[in-house]
């Protein structure tokens, strides 16, 4: 079974606090992603990455960086956290795959995030 | 542009009714679709990969219509255990193809 673990289920940090948010995947796989999830805005892709040091923006990066020095983890990091950034982040990782239709991201349990 | 637009829901239906979800999808050089479900507080998962020939995975079953752009979700004999957000998926072709875009979500509830 493939786990994904994201350090924290929920996460509470004032204004301007520097933020680390930790992701863990066991299955050795090339592609990690964050994701954050709000009511009504769905699943928006921040950051992804395809290797090791690798890294690509998403739809949303600002405000965000990652980090990614070993194959199993993807750290999300907020420099100067604000309230904008209150939401439910998700963790995802893939392997590399040939056939299209059996591609699949596994979501970590998520960590809700709440910046005071 | 990658955009994929769900029914807005919700849902509400009686145990043993019929449901069906519908997506559409703004990129005709997309390649493969799926529908995702997500319970309430927990992460999304995988439910079905959604075949150009249309798949069936027991009461679920899934259509594609590349000329319109559409996918489709039907729920037969509706269960309890079936409310949940169900998620339209797709993966675009071209650079960043190892992203998904998820749609925003339609939500069920099945009713006793």
């Amino acid at each position: 079974d493939v786990k994904v673990t994201q350090s924290s289920r929920y996460l509470v940090k004032r204004t301007g606090e520097k933020v680390f948010l930790e992701c863990v995947q066991d299955m050795d796989h090339e592609n990690m992603f964050w994701y954050r999830q709000d009511p009504g805005l769905g699943l928006r892709l921040i950051y992804f990455s395809y290797d090791v040091k690798m890294k690509e923006k998403g739809d949303i990066p600002e405000g965000y960086s990652v980090s990614r020095e070993k194959k199993e983890r993807f750290s999300l990091i907020l420099e100067s956290a604000s309230t904008n950034q209150t939401s439910m982040y998700l963790c995802a990782s893939s392997p590399p795959t040939q056939v299209p239709s059996s591609y699949e991201q596994y979501f970590g349990p998520g960590t809700r995030l709440t910046v005071t | 542009r990658k955009e994929v637009e769900q029914d807005p829901g919700p849902f509400n239906v009686p145990e043993g009714a019929t449901v069906a979800f519908n997506c559409t999808y703004s990129n005709s050089a997309s390649q493969s679709f799926f529908w995702y479900r997500q319970d309430c507080r927990k992460e999304p998962k995988l439910l079905m990969s959604v075949y150009s020939s249309g798949n069936e995975d027991g009461r679920f079953t899934a259509q594609l219509n590349r000329a319109s752009q559409y996918i489709s979700l039907l729920i037969r004999d509706s269960k309890l255990s079936d409310s949940a957000t169900y998620l339209c998926v797709v993966r675009f072709s071209g650079a960043g193809s190892y992203q998904l875009t998820f749609g925003k979500g339609t939500k069920l509830s099945v009713i006793p």
